[in-house]
């Protein structure tokens, strides 16, 4: 069974510094994997999608790696800012459990950038 | 522009009570998924739908009914609302084939 564990489950830094948010699963048969912001309240916001066969996406200042032999994925932001507070949730699409469309969630970093 | 809306946000019911939540989505998307999302446990996925018609069960499945006979909505009941079903409810559409799954506001229900 596919199992997605993201660490550490909370995390405090000064604005302005560059972070990584890790995020390990532990079957690498996988289709995708997704980063969500998910701000208190509310609903998921797609970040970044990694088709398994991508190594990286980029979008303004996130960064997301996957690393699949490994099972690993990271989420690089750059310039942290007091508006990226929100917990970032990693999630993978399993080839092994009957269709691609099914997400398995971490339980996600809560983000808290200081002004 | 409305993209995935779930009514009611808010539902507080008590235990026994049938409750129905709803999910209209504006994209045409075929696949439908209803998560819920605890403390300590995450999101997890309670029913699917691959198009007009066609449901599978997820992850937590019981106690719950989906149906889906028009491809924009995909309403979720709770047939006999019990305590454990208190829980923050997530609905989510996608295109076919692994693509992005987009989410809606959710629907916080608690039972009494």
């Amino acid at each position: 069974k596919q199992e997605v564990t993201q660490i550490p489950a909370a995390l405090s830094v000064p604005e302005g510094e560059n972070l990584v948010l890790n995020c390990s699963f532990t079957d690498s048969a996988i289709y995708n994997l997704q980063w969500f912001r998910q701000d208190p309240g509310k609903g998921l916001t797609s970040l970044l999608l990694i088709q398994s066969s991508q190594r990286e996406q980029t979008s303004g200042r996130l960064n997301a790696s996957l690393d699949k032999s490994s099972g690993r994925s990271t989420l690089y932001i750059a310039a942290s800012q007091p508006g990226d507070s929100a917990t970032y949730l990693c999630a993978v699409s399993p080839l092994t459990q009957g269709g691609s469309e099914k997400l398995v969630f971490g339980k996600g970093t809560k983000l808290t950038v200081n002004p | 522009d409305a993209g995935i809306t779930q009514s009611p946000r808010y539902k507080i019911t008590e235990t026994g009570r049938q409750v129905t939540l709803m999910c209209h989505q504006t994209w045409s998307h075929s696949y439908m998924f209803w998560y819920r999302q605890d403390l300590g446990h995450g999101l997890r996925l309670i029913y699917y739908s691959a198009a007009a018609d066609i449901t599978d069960k997820g992850e937590v499945p019981d106690g719950y009914v989906v149906s889906r006979s028009k491809t924009e909505n995909f309403p979720l009941t709770l047939e006999s609302a019990t305590r454990s079903q208190t829980s923050v409810y997530f609905c989510a559409s996608s295109r076919a084939g692994a693509n992005e799954q987009f989410f809606g506001p959710g629907t916080r229900l608690t039972v009494l």
